[in-house]
């Protein structure tokens, strides 16, 4: 059975600074998909990862995928209050089924 | 605008009854899927469709019932058989092919009364 994992869980940081969300994942999978949920609210799709070394960034954000080691983080830099929400990371089991991470909350306060 | 929407946004049921929420796409996605989520939690799949009249039990599909009579549609039935049904249910779609993300509607929160 396929277990993601995510850490930290809640991460409370200060606006300006860097910080990084880390996913690990149990069995062999090459696409991985992260994903922003405002309170409340949907997801949204932030990046999809296809391959091994891949990277994608948009505005503060860079995502990255190590297939090997079965690890793709989510760094953040120079964190702005907008930025506060929960990330979660959804492993493609192949099947066209995801099974997503516990989910970061982050807070970025001034 | 092409989307996701999920009805009705605040659902409370009664002991013993089943509720069905709603979920209607005009992506012409191919693939259809319902996840519960509870406070805190990450999403957990409950059911999926890739084609229309074909679905399959997702993690946690006990206590639960879909039909996919149209490709636009994906109803979900919580029966009385689910004993812990309050969770925020979110709706999925998703393009035919193996490198499109998932795209959800603004899900639909059950409670019991």
């Amino acid at each position: 059975e396929l277990k993601v994992e995510q850490n930290p869980l809640f991460l409370s940081m200060q606006e300006g600074k860097n910080y990084t969300i880390y996913c690990n994942y149990s069995t062999t999978s090459d696409r991985l998909y992260w994903y922003r949920q405002d309170p409340g609210k949907s997801l949204e799709s932030l990046f999809v990862l296809l391959s091994n070394g891949a990277v994608k960034q948009e505005g503060r954000l860079m995502a990255s995928l190590d297939t090997k080691a079965r690890l793709s983080t989510l760094h953040i830099t120079a964190a702005v209050h907008d930025l506060s929400a929960t990330y979660f990371c959804a492993v493609d089991t192949g099947f066209q089924k995801l099974v997503f991470g516990t989910g970061t909350r982050l807070l970025v306060s001034p | 605008d092409g989307g996701i929407t999920q009805s009705p946004k605040y659902l409370f049921r009664k002991e013993g009854q089943n509720v069905t929420l709603s979920c209607e796409q005009n992506l012409n996605h191919d693939a259809m899927y319902w996840y519960r989520q509870d406070p805190g939690q990450g999403l957990r799949l409950i059911y999926y469709s890739q084609i229309v009249n074909d679905f399959q039990k997702g993690d946690i599909a006990e206590g639960y019932s879909v039909s996919r009579e149209k490709k636009e549609s994906f109803p979900l039935t919580v029966t009385s058989a689910q004993k812990n049904p309050t969770a925020f249910y979110l709706c999925a779609s998703r393009r035919a092919g193996v490198n499109q993300p998932q795209h959800f509607g603004d899900g639909t929160r059950l409670s019991i009364l």
